[in-house]
């Protein structure tokens, strides 16, 4: 079982619909989350952290944890175009040696059409 | 956050040589991480790069192949060694801030291509 799961997509929404992205993780011992944004070519940029359940919201971004089931997710209010990008869901889990190592999932594509 | 530049922004290097990338973060952190990722894949830890002190490779990353320094709390380079086509990656730093909780922020990477 890996350790961050993500579907790769793509996922494709119209533009102005609400982009919904699932991360499942493997530790329950997790205690912090993130999500990053990687434009092709670029390197990743965080949108949202999140250590405790519930959601979290920033601007057109909510992120979701559930810890019980062992599932972030992040929603996309409004999709433009210009949120055309991978988004990457990393965990920092408990049952590592490495303080603070992020475990990055594959990655999910997202595509917002016109 | 944190602003990091990394140099090279890419090379084309040829096979059995080697490749030094530096990184630098515009203010003090207490964390430094390598990571590496592959084409068509998603970011994997190299190694975290400690102050004054050996850097702390990731199963199946060794020293020998991947010598990291970090001199001061704001700079650090890794070199990848005896170069292979196997090692066309994007190189990428980040830094964390003590206080900051567990953030990371990414510099913007080196691509690496081994002919």
């Amino acid at each position: 079982q890996k350790e961050v799961e993500q579907n790769s997509g793509p996922l494709s929404v119209p533009e102005g619909a609400i982009a919904s992205l699932n991360c499942t993780y493997s530790d329950r011992g997790s205690q912090s989350f993130f999500w990053y944004r990687q434009y092709s070519g670029k390197s990743p940029e965080l949108i949202m952290s999140i250590y405790s359940n519930g959601d979290k919201e920033d601007g057109r971004f909510t992120a979701q944890l559930n810890k019980a089931s062992q599932y972030v997710s992040l929603l996309i209010r409004d999709s433009q175009p210009s949120d055309s990008a991978t988004y990457l869901c990393a965990v920092i889990s408990s049952n590592t040696g490495t303080a603070s190592k992020l475990t990055f999932g594959t990655g999910t594509r997202l595509q917002v059409t016109l | 956050s944190a602003v990091i530049s990394q140099k090279p922004s890419r090379d084309i290097c040829q096979r059995g040589t080697s490749l030094t990338i530096q990184c630098q973060v515009d203010s003090q952190v207490t964390m430094m991480f390598w990571y590496r990722q592959q084409p068509g894949q998603s970011l994997t830890l190299i190694a975290t790069a400690n102050q004054g002190s050996e850097a702390t490779y990731e199963s199946g990353f060794v020293i020998d192949k991947f010598p990291i320094s970090r001199p001061n709390l704001t700079f650090s380079t890794l070199t990848v060694s005896n170069l292979s086509p196997e090692d066309s990656s994007i190189y990428l730093c980040s830094a964390k801030r003590g206080g900051s909780g567990d953030t990371q922020y990414f510099g913007p990477g080196t691509r690496l291509t081994v002919l």
